[in-house]
């Protein structure tokens, strides 16, 4: 069936505009996570999505960062007046269950560029 | 300290050789401990999942955990050239919202 799948798998942009990025998570999964991946830093968690309840913002480094999903299904990562340091590979991820343990999907990336 | 701890230094081994990596980690609520894997500009794919300590094959692939000492391992049994890719660990919690902690990778190179 259908990964993750991630759009655009590029984005190069100017400081200062603001930049969405799109995940579809694997059809049934309720459970979505965004992650960034910085070079030399390794994975670092940005926030979760769980069915209609509130999401878990804590790991969204600042304001300028905000995500929302529709429906339960798709989600869409805004950077507002992006930085340089703003700058890595975005990673959507999608699981069937939490409460037990839900192994994560990854899709393959948006790799941003922040000039 | 950060929760898991993986020397991001790359390894080049020959076709053939066994592949051993590590890393620890801090917070022994932790319970479930992955490899991932992870192609030039691709996402992560999983690789091994396991949680519980001890051993777990899977053809070429041996996952070790000692939750004793908070050390997990991932050895590669006769590599292979495709092989090659960047091998992350993570490690995550049975409750909250189940978000993996990584490490920050290992690059391997097997060398035909």
């Amino acid at each position: 069936g259908a990964g993750v799948s991630q759009s655009p798998s590029n984005k190069v942009t100017e400081k200062g505009k603001d930049v969405e990025l799109r995940c579809d998570p694997i059809s049934g999964h309720t459970a979505l996570y965004w992650y960034r991946q910085s070079l030399g830093q390794g994975l670092e968690f940005l926030i979760y999505f769980q069915g209609n309840s509130a999401p878990d913002k804590s790991g969204l480094p600042s304001d300028r960062f905000s995500a929302e999903r529709t429906g339960g299904s798709v989600s869409t990562l805004t950077i507002q007046r992006t930085q340089q340091e703003d700058s890595a590979v975005y990673l959507c991820a999608s699981s069937l269950a939490t409460g037990s343990f839900g192994t994560q999907y990854f899709g393959p990336g948006t790799r941003l560029l922040v000039l | 300290q950060k929760e898991v701890e993986q020397d991001p230094g790359p390894l080049s081994v020959p076709e053939g050789a066994i592949v051993s990596l590590n890393c620890t980690y801090s917070n022994s609520a932790f319970q479930y401990f992955m490899w991932y894997r992870q192609y030039s500009r691709k996402g992560p794919e999983l690789l091994m999942y396991t949680y519980s300590s001890g051993n777990k094959e899977d053809g070429r692939f041996t996952a070790q955990v000692d939750k004793s000492s908070k050390y997990i391992s991932l050895f590669i049994r006769d590599s292979q050239p495709s092989d090659s890719a960047t091998y992350l660990c993570a490690t995550g919690r049975p409750y909250g919202n189940n978000r993996l902690a990584f490490g920050k990778g290992n690059q391997v190179v097997v060398i035909p």
